[in-house]
């Protein structure tokens, strides 16, 4: 079946720093590629999307690229913020009528002024 | 516009007694999903509907869970005789169809607590 995995974390950085937080997939046909983040006491939040292979998504200064040789869609982000503490979720929808996320286990960021 | 609205936010309940969960999905949306986000087992898919019939129900965990939804809007997730392994954050998302191209808007959850 399919499935997503994380790098495990959490993760803390210094405001400014360079961020990548690593997402592999592994799935049947063509998924679509997800990165949904979950601020402090706020629900789930689609972050970036992307449908196919080459496809890069970007928002918010953050982007990932869908890389099908790699099976990965690994989230980067050039200066962070103390704004981006948050959890992070990569997540796959199946292609077809398959129509249900499939989440990695998320990672907990945390970034110091 | 008003975003996915569920209820209650949170509910505690003593282990044994029958729950039940509310969504509330966008107005327009004809898919609702429900998630359950737990400390051992991250976000798992529980149930998908398309209008009022669930194409999709492979996610529930036992017998004990069931969901329904009427008139193509709010759906109601129930949780028999519940147990403590039930303790999680209830999520519900809703989308234009479900097309590929069709983001899941989340709402803040129900967070259920089993004692």
């Amino acid at each position: 079946g399919d499935s997503v995995t994380q790098m495990e974390g959490p993760v803390t950085l210094s405001e400014e720093a360079f961020l990548t937080i690593n997402c592999t997939y592994t799935a049947t046909g063509y998924p679509s590629l997800f990165w949904y983040v979950q601020y402090p006491g706020e629900g789930l939040q689609l972050l970036l999307k992307a449908t196919k292979a080459d496809d890069k998504g970007s928002n918010k200064g953050f982007e990932a690229t869908y890389r099908k040789e790699t099976t990965s869609f690994h989230l980067e982000k050039g200066s962070v913020q103390v704004s981006d503490s948050a959890v992070y979720f990569c997540a796959l929808r199946g292609g077809g009528a398959n129509s249900k996320l499939t989440f990695g286990k998320g990672i907990t960021l945390s970034v110091r002024p | 516009g008003a975003g996915v609205s569920q209820s209650p936010s949170n509910k505690v309940t003593e282990k044994g007694k029958d729950v039940e969960l509310r969504c509330d999905p966008i107005s327009g949306h004809t898919a609702l999903y429900w998630y359950r986000q737990s400390l051992g087992q991250g976000l798992e898919f529980l149930i998908y509907f398309q209008g009022n019939s669930a194409p999709d129900k492979s996610g529930l965990p036992s017998d004990r869970f069931s969901a329904e939804r009427t008139g193509g809007s709010v759906s109601t997730l129930t949780i028999q005789r519940t147990q403590q392994e039930d303790s999680a954050v209830y999520l519900c998302a809703s989308s234009y169809f479900h097309g590929e191209n069709q983001p899941q808007h989340f709402g803040d959850g129900t967070r259920l607590s089993i004692l």
